[in-house]
């Protein structure tokens, strides 16, 4: 089993619909937990990160994590065609400057 | 502006030769990273660097080279001896701290 694990889509939405992107991991001593947007040809930038378990908000986009699960989420509301790209989850076991865990992304397109 | 730079953006080799990407970051961050994407693939970690003059090997180590002589700064050789070099290679750079990692924009190496 992978430790990380991402559906590749793609997924296709049209403008306004709510997205919902998912991970699922295997190793129980991941505590922070990052999405990141890749354009296409750029580098990821990142979107969201979470220490731990809970919910994280900023503007359309909400972070959740469910450790008891092993399962993470994005959520991005009123989408829009700019939000167009491959989204990728990470994950870490510590702080210390470890390197992270990829998901291998999922590819949203959204229609106007 | 701070950031990550990487160069080139495109770089082409010929079999059998070696080839180093640059790249540099005014963050003043320790830990400097490199990762390798392939279509369809996450990204793998190739080698990482917490401090000056130190870095350990990731996943995918084998054919590649780094060295850190500044912290600003962390080179990768792709050497002659990495079977399947054609990739989109990724510059990361994180501070020790509760922090995670950001991305240069990347460079796409083929071999001819």
């Amino acid at each position: 089993q992978k430790e990380v694990e991402q559906d590749p889509g793609p997924l296709s939405v049209p403008e306004g619909a709510i997205v919902s992107l998912n991970c699922t991991y295997s190793n129980s001593a991941f505590q922070y937990f990052m999405w990141y947007r890749q354009y296409s040809r750029k580098g990821p930038e990142l979107l969201m990160y979470t220490y731990s378990s809970g919910n994280k908000e900023d503007g359309r986009f909400t972070a959740q994590v469910d450790k008891s699960s092993k399962y993470i989420s994005l959520f991005i509301r009123d989408s829009q065609p700019s939000d167009s790209a491959t989204y990728l989850c990470a994950m870490s076991r510590n702080q210390a400057g470890t390197a992270l865990i990829f998901g291998k992304g999922t590819t949203l397109s959204v229609s106007s | 502006d701070g950031g990550i730079t990487q160069s080139p953006k495109y770089l082409f080799r010929k079999e059998g030769q070696n080839v180093t990407l640059s790249c540099e970051q005014n963050l003043n961050h320790d830990a400097m990273y490199w990762y390798r994407q392939d279509p369809g693939q996450g990204l793998r970690l190739i080698y990482y660097s917490q401090i000056v003059n130190d870095f350990q090997k990731g996943d995918i180590a084998e054919g590649y080279s780094v060295s850190r002589e500044k912290k600003e700064s962390f080179p990768l050789t792709v050497t002659s001896a990495q079977k399947n070099p054609t990739a989109f290679y990724l510059c990361a750079s994180t501070t020790r701290g509760p922090d995670t990692q950001y991305f240069g924009p990347g460079t796409r190496l083929t071999v001819l």
